[in-house]
């Protein structure tokens, strides 16, 4: 079967950095997609990686290994409005995004 | 990038009756929308998948007959959910994907509907 795993639930400090894994079995990989999700609002994208490596974009980066099927998304300089749901989403063979249950952060002052 | 809307943002009706959410791709043509509920505190769950002129292809456990999808323009699906009763509150997001280049196909969201049954 597909499954994505992430944790539900992270806390973190202002200015400080988290780390949130993502990891997935699928049936085939088109890319990898990290999105933030306000509640009560739809996902907005991230960061899209189909080729293991680090993609950077200001404070956020996606790291992705296909090999190991796992993928993390690194929020540095935190700040208060980062606090959302992460969802990590993975494209399958179809093109379809099977999705994570999503990680709750907290940003603590 | 590429803008997507839903109408209406909310809604609220009585049990037994039929509402129609509109999904529309604003500046790009999506020959393909997929359409999500979600349910407080849990992550998206596809419904179906919408292709311009063709039939809707469902999830397992959705019911096709209640939740009518209709996608008769490259800018415009309609998911119509019939006789709604309050376990049909939800969360609706509707998406429509886009060439974003010759490395991916990026789905963009549209702000989603909540929908409250009575």
């Amino acid at each position: 079967g597909q499954n994505i795993d992430q944790p539900t639930e992270m806390t973190a400090t202002e200015g400080a950095i988290v780390q949130i894994n993502c990891t997935y079995q699928t049936s085939g990989f088109n890319g990898l997609f990290w999105y933030q999700q306000h509640a009560g609002e739809a996902p907005t994208f991230l960061s899209y990686n189909v080729l293991d490596g680090l993609e950077e974009k200001g404070r956020f980066s996606s790291f992705l290994s296909r090999s190991k099927g796992y993928s993390y998304l690194l929020l540095k300089e935190l700040q208060m409005k980062d606090s959302a749901s992460y969802l990590c989403a993975v494209s399958d063979s179809n093109y379809q995004l099977i999705w994570g249950a999503g990680t709750k952060l907290i940003i603590k002052p | 990038g590429a803008v997507v809307s839903q109408h209406p943002s909310w809604v609220i009706c009585k049990s037994g009756t039929s509402v129609k959410i509109e999904c529309r791709s604003l500046d790009f043509q999506a020959t393909t929308m997929f359409w999500y509920r979600q349910f407080p505190k849990q992550s998206l769950m596809l419904m179906a998948t919408s292709n311009e002129g063709s039939k809707a292809t469902y999830e397992q456990g959705v019911e096709k007959d209640k939740f009518l999808i209709n996608h008769a323009s490259l800018t415009l699906s309609t998911l119509t959910v019939t006789s709604a009763h309050p376990e049909d509150s939800s969360f609706y997001i509707c998406s429509a994907l886009t060439s974003g280049g010759p490395s991916y196909n990026e789905q963009f969201f549209g702000p989603g509907t909540r929908l409250t049954v009575l």
